[in-house]
């Protein structure tokens, strides 16, 4: 198993560009989520999934888009990058019913 | 609103040695499940150790244990016998029951000196 992977690891726009962030996972989970990172600022949930076909929005969803194409991937996308958009991705998963999340490597998005 | 904090940015341990991380935490939800998260230079988030709020026995996974104050909101992590792979950032989480959003703490970034 590959767990969750995420396409693709390192990217750098420009103000303007647009570009979707690809999450896959292979363990069956329900529940996926995208996250960003930055320094100071922990983990603050963009979006989530909480089963195939649903998303709703979490902490920081503006500037921002999801899809949930199916089961297995969850794909997040910026219509029109900005330099506030620079930071590190984090897609993860959970198994409905349970409570632990999976995370992907990270994608780290830098937005000139 | 839920909220978590890490009240320390940035800590150092001897190897060896025991260190203790703190979280606290706020809810209003009866029933949810703690979390700590290590981040180490690969940036992978990989889990350390999980409590669910109803039990009142603290969680162990060999050299990390949990101090679980739930009348206090409190969550502390303690690294016991700390060697140079514990150097990390760690993160503090929980998610409310039911319910599917996580909410982290600001990290505490953990040193381990040889």
């Amino acid at each position: 198993n590959a767990g969750v992977t995420q396409t693709p690891k390192f990217q750098v726009l420009k103000t303007g560009q647009s570009m979707t962030l690809q999450c896959a996972q292979d363990m069956n989970h329900n529940s996926m989520y995208w996250y960003r990172q930055d320094p100071g600022m922990g983990l603050r949930l963009i979006y989530y999934s909480a089963s195939e076909g649903t998303t709703d929005k979490g902490e920081v969803p503006n500037g921002y888009n999801v899809s949930r194409l199916n089961k297995r991937e969850f794909s997040l996308r910026l219509e029109s990058a900005a330099p506030s958009q620079t930071s590190v991705y984090f897609c993860a998963s959970k198994l409905g019913g349970t409570d632990t999340q999976y995370f992907g490597p990270g994608t780290r998005l830098t937005v000139l | 609103a839920q909220t978590v904090t890490q009240s320390q940015p940035e800590m150092s341990v001897q190897e060896a040695e025991t260190v203790t991380l703190s979280c606290t935490y706020d809810t209003s939800e009866n029933n949810y499940y703690l979390f700590w998260y290590k981040q180490p230079p690969s940036r992978q988030m990989i889990l350390v150790i999980r409590q669910e709020a109803y039990k009142q026995q603290n969680a162990t996974e060999n050299r990390f244990s949990v101090n679980f104050q739930k009348a206090a909101k409190s969550f502390s992590l303690k690294i016991s016998d700390s060697q140079l792979g514990d150097t990390a950032m760690y993160f503090c989480a929980f998610i409310p029951r039911p319910g599917n959003q996580f909410y982290f703490g600001t990290g505490t970034s953990l040193t381990v000196i040889p």
